[in-house]
């Protein structure tokens, strides 16, 4: 059975902070997404990893991924108030492209 | 492209009522799926459909049934609803072609409370 696990669950960060939250799955899995979430909203897509050693970045959210380790990470640099939120790391788990997700990591920035 | 869609937004049942959700997508999806997400739980599959006319059951698909009549259109049904269906339901679409990266795109969502 597919089981992703994040940690930390919760993370408070001060503005300016750097910070990585780690993303590790059971079995094999060839596609692993990160999503952002704001309070009563819906997810938002922020990267997909296709393969080992992939890296994103989009802003001050960079996305790695460790197909060997099975795990991959979202480093935040310079952390600002607006990415305040919640973020969630999925992988496919059938070949009907199912997604199954972590519980998710709670993140707030403070000044 | 108004995306995927998903109605009614909120809704109050009483235990033991029914109803339908329903999702809609203008994108041409042939894959289209059901998710739940409870405080502290991530999102968790309930049903999908990789096709018109095709269902399969997902991770908690007790309690819930899928109807895929249209491609663009996929109905959650609640046939007697119970305090723990209490959630906030998302619906998300997909395409897959080789070498795609099944990107999932997802509705706003359907706040349920069961009382």
């Amino acid at each position: 059975e597919l089981k992703v696990e994040q940690n930390p669950l919760f993370l408070s960060m001060q503005e300016g902070k750097n910070y990585t939250i780690y993303c590790n799955y059971s079995t094999t899995s060839d596609r692993l997404y990160w999503y952002r979430q704001d309070p009563g909203k819906s997810l938002e897509s922020l990267f997909v990893l296709l393969s080992n050693g992939a890296v994103k970045q989009e802003g001050r959210l960079m996305a790695s991924l460790d197909t060997k380790a099975r795990l991959s990470t979202l480093h935040i640099t310079a952390a600002v108030h607006d990415l305040s939120a919640t973020y969630f790391c999925a992988v496919t788990g059938g070949s009907q492209g199912n997604l199954i997700f972590g519980k998710g990591t709670k993140l707030s920035v403070k000044p | 492209n108004a995306g995927v869609t998903q109605t009614p937004k909120f809704r109050v049942l009483k235990t033991g009522q029914s109803m339908t959700l329903l999702c809609a997508q203008d994108m041409n999806h042939e894959y289209m799926y059901w998710y739940r997400q409870d405080p502290g739980m991530g999102l968790r599959l309930i049903h999908y459909s990789v096709g018109e006319g095709t269902t399969a059951k997902g991770e908690v698909p007790d309690g819930y049934n899928v109807s895929r009549l249209k491609k663009q259109n996929f109905l959650l049904g609640l046939e007697s609803a119970a305090p723990s269906q209490t959630s906030v339901y998302f619906c998300a679409s997909s395409y897959w072609s080789p070498g795609t990266s099944y990107e999932q795109y997802f509705g706003p969502g359907t706040r349920l409370t069961v009382t």
